[in-house]
């Protein structure tokens, strides 16, 4: 099932910098998108979502770009930080459907911040 | 902040034996979701439930699955006859408070080993 693809494994950015996580979807019934973060022994924590009637969404450091003629997303973090450092992941679904939610997550992307 | 609870942790199994897994959602949550996760694997779905029943269920929810909300809090999986493959983080998630299109909060999930 590769409806949702991370094709980054790894991420390092320094302190500071920008983060840019990507994402790629083939289904193009998903409308609606989310990002999730992930430290060890925790279960993945929401960050940002967006709907496809939009094509960007802001909640402090973290910016979602969606692009859909290209079937893209990507997560912005700026600054930064840290305690960023976790998996991130991206995960699509058909808001407008029948499937009461049923979340389709990539694979997963690293993010390491170096101070 | 409310959040999902899980338990056990971890639950190690002989194979053939039954397990039932533990979730508490967030408790004004409507919708309720099992996922799991191979080690090394995505997140996958398994199945969502809403209104006491089954809403959708993956190819993985066969009949050795089930759910159920026996009470007003709790919401369980239970898999009657364990196979070795069934060994996986599982993560509970919940959402919705009346409007449907809010992201699913995970629990930090139950670490199924079966030997």
């Amino acid at each position: 099932d590769q409806q949702v693809k991370q094709n980054s494994p790894s991420l390092s950015v320094q302190e500071g910098r920008i983060s840019i996580l990507n994402c790629d979807y083939t289904n193009s019934m998903f409308d609606y998108f989310l990002w999730y973060k992930k430290y060890p022994a925790e279960g993945p924590t929401f960050l940002i979502s967006i709907s496809s009637i939009k094509d960007k969404n802001e909640d402090g450091r973290f910016t979602v770009f969606l692009n859909k003629s290209a079937k893209h997303l990507s997560l912005h973090i700026v600054p930064s930080q840290p305690g960023d450092s976790a998996v991130y992941f991206c995960a699509g679904y058909n808001a407008g459907g029948t499937s009461y939610g049923k979340l389709t997550f990539g694979q997963g992307t690293i993010l390491t911040v170096h101070p | 902040e409310p959040e999902v609870t899980q338990t056990p942790s971890h639950q190690v199994t002989q194979m053939g034996q039954e397990v039932i897994l533990r979730c508490v959602p967030i408790s004004n949550h409507l919708y309720f979701y099992w996922y799991r996760q191979i080690l090394g694997q995505k997140v996958e779905f398994l199945v969502s439930f809403y209104n006491n029943e089954i809403s959708e269920k993956s190819e993985i929810f066969d009949d050795q699955f089930s759910v159920e909300r026996p009470d007003g809090s709790n919401f369980t999986l239970k898999i009657r006859s364990t196979k070795l493959e069934d060994s996986a983080m599982y993560f509970c998630a919940s959402s919705g408070d009346g409007n449907f299109n809010q992201p699913q909060h995970f629990g930090d999930g139950t670490r199924l080993s079966i030997l």
